[in-house]
């Protein structure tokens, strides 16, 4: 069974820098294919992605917010840590990770993957 | 990158059939996901690679494509069904990822 948890401050500063950690079981972040992405909803708006790590270290970030945010995995811990910088409050929001595989598709003729299973979230509310 | 639109809400009465749209450009050439996201729980994907069904998902819960939009379809919606649904695609790449703007369900 695959389960991931998100865990880091309730509460920054604006201005200030942002840690998260996901710490999942039931995958290795060494297995080929397999990545670990977060994804973020403020309150009452869509969900939003951020960024994204696989197996081999190869990264993905959203083209708008990649200049504030850094992605890494411990894989001997079974960690992903998402760091955002510069922090605002239209960042206030539940910050998810999740589970990802890369599988290449017939069909697509290239590799997909989906977000499945996340965790259950960390709100982060950025005030002064 | 490009946007996925959908309505901003939806609703039916029980036992009636829900359907919730998902357009955007670059859908033909991508795969779309749903999920459904319930106050204070975690999103579930319900629907993969536009109409595949994850194990433990209701069978009332079918996905289907035409050219340019992706459709969620809730057959004989039940209360447990009220959530918001989004959808989700990616660039032909896969280098980025994109979630619809959420369409809130309501079942009364």
């Amino acid at each position: 069974q695959i389960t991931l948890k998100e865990s880091g401050p309730p509460l920054v500063k604006p201005t200030q820098t942002l840690t998260l950690t996901c710490t999942f079981s039931g995958f290795s972040l060494s297995s080929s294919g397999v990545g670990v992405g977060w994804i973020r909803q403020p309150p009452g708006k869509a969900l939003e992605w951020l960024a994204l790590i696989y197996w081999d270290d190869d990264k993905r970030y959203n083209p708008s917010l990649m200049h504030r945010l850094t992605i890494t995995k411990d894989t001997s811990k079974n960690q992903v840590v998402l760091i955002m910088t510069n922090m605002e409050p239209v960042d206030t929001g539940t910050y998810f990770c999740a589970h990802t595989t890369s599988v290449f598709d017939s069909i697509m003729m290239g590799p997909i993957n989906w977000f499945d299973p996340w965790g259950q979230g960390a709100l982060v509310t950025v005030s002064s | 990158s490009y946007e996925l639109t959908q309505p901003p809400s939806v609703s039916v009465s029980p036992g009636q059939t829900a359907t919730i749209t998902c357009s955007g450009g670059a859908l033909p050439e991508q795969y779309v996901y749903w999920y459904q996201k319930k106050p204070g729980l975690a999103p579930v994907l319900i629907i993969y690679k536009d109409f595949e069904r994850p194990s433990g998902i209701p069978e009332r819960f079918s996905g289907s494509t035409s050219a340019t939009a992706a459709t969620l379809t809730i057959s004989g919606a039940q209360a447990e069904d009220e959530a918001d649904y989004y959808c989700h695609s990616a660039d032909k790449r896969h280098t980025w990822y994109v979630f619809g703007g959420g369409t809130r369900l309501t079942v009364l």
